[in-house]
């Protein structure tokens, strides 16, 4: 079993380009987020979908979008990069109604717009 | 306000000695509680978790962790350290309740000396 997969793995953006995230998970989860970290302030949440149709802003939402077509697959766009979107992203997911929320981890995407 | 704080930083042990990290929360009700480990370059990775009952929790890789009510926290422990546990550890929580997103605290990078 993959778990969740990330692509890519790294990029190098230019500042007003545009570009996708994305996030593949093959454990039927009715929940995925999107997480970035930078040094000194851990995990922020970006965006979060319970389910597939819906999605929630997290707690550094500006300047990213999601969506949520179906289950597995919660990609991340930024539509007009800036440099201080440069930073390490997370995609995870999790089964919600299970007790505590545990959350699985991609393997993250290294993204730096210059 | 609800917070998770890890108050070390970095933290240097040399192989084979003790090895305590501290998580610190404020939060109305007991949340939740997770640690995490991610090593460099790599996602995270759950090293062990308390929902309720037993305040001593096992986790994998040898890492132990004990909940204390008392004083709000959930530091994590090993009594041997290994070269291969160099690595930035996470403590993190999920209310109880509604809202169900985890929060991560900032982090404490492990050196572990030869």
């Amino acid at each position: 079993t993959a778990g969740i997969t990330q692509a890519p793995t790294s990029q190098i953006l230019a500042a007003g380009r545009s570009m996708t995230l994305r996030c593949t998970q093959d454990m039927r989860h009715n929940a995925m987020y999107w997480y970035r970290q930078d040094l000194g302030l851990g995990l922020r949440l970006i965006h979060y979908s319970n389910t597939a149709g819906t999605t929630g802003k997290g707690e550094v939402p500006d300047g990213y979008s999601v969506s949520r077509a179906n289950t597995d697959d919660f990609p991340l766009t930024l539509a007009s990069a800036v440099p201080s979107q440069t930073s390490v992203y997370f995609c995870a997911s999790s089964d919600s109604g299970t007790r505590g929320n545990e959350q699985f981890f991609g393997p993250g995407t290294r993204l730096t717009v210059l | 306000a609800q917070s998770v704080t890890q108050p070390d930083i970095h933290i240097t042990v040399s192989e084979g000695a003790s090895l305590e990290l501290r998580c610190n929360y404020s939060y109305g009700a007991t949340p939740y509680l997770f640690w995490y480990v991610q090593s460099p370059g790599q996602g995270l990775q759950l090293l062990l978790k308390y929902f309720s009952g037993d305040t001593l929790v096992q986790g994998i890789k040898g890492f132990e962790a004990e909940f204390k009510r008392s004083q709000s926290s959930f530091n994590l422990r090993k009594p041997s350290v290994h070269w291969s546990d160099a690595a930035e550890y996470f403590c993190a929580v999920v209310p109880r309740g509604s809202a169900r997103q985890l929060t991560f605290g900032s982090g404490t990078q492990l050196t572990v000396l030869p």
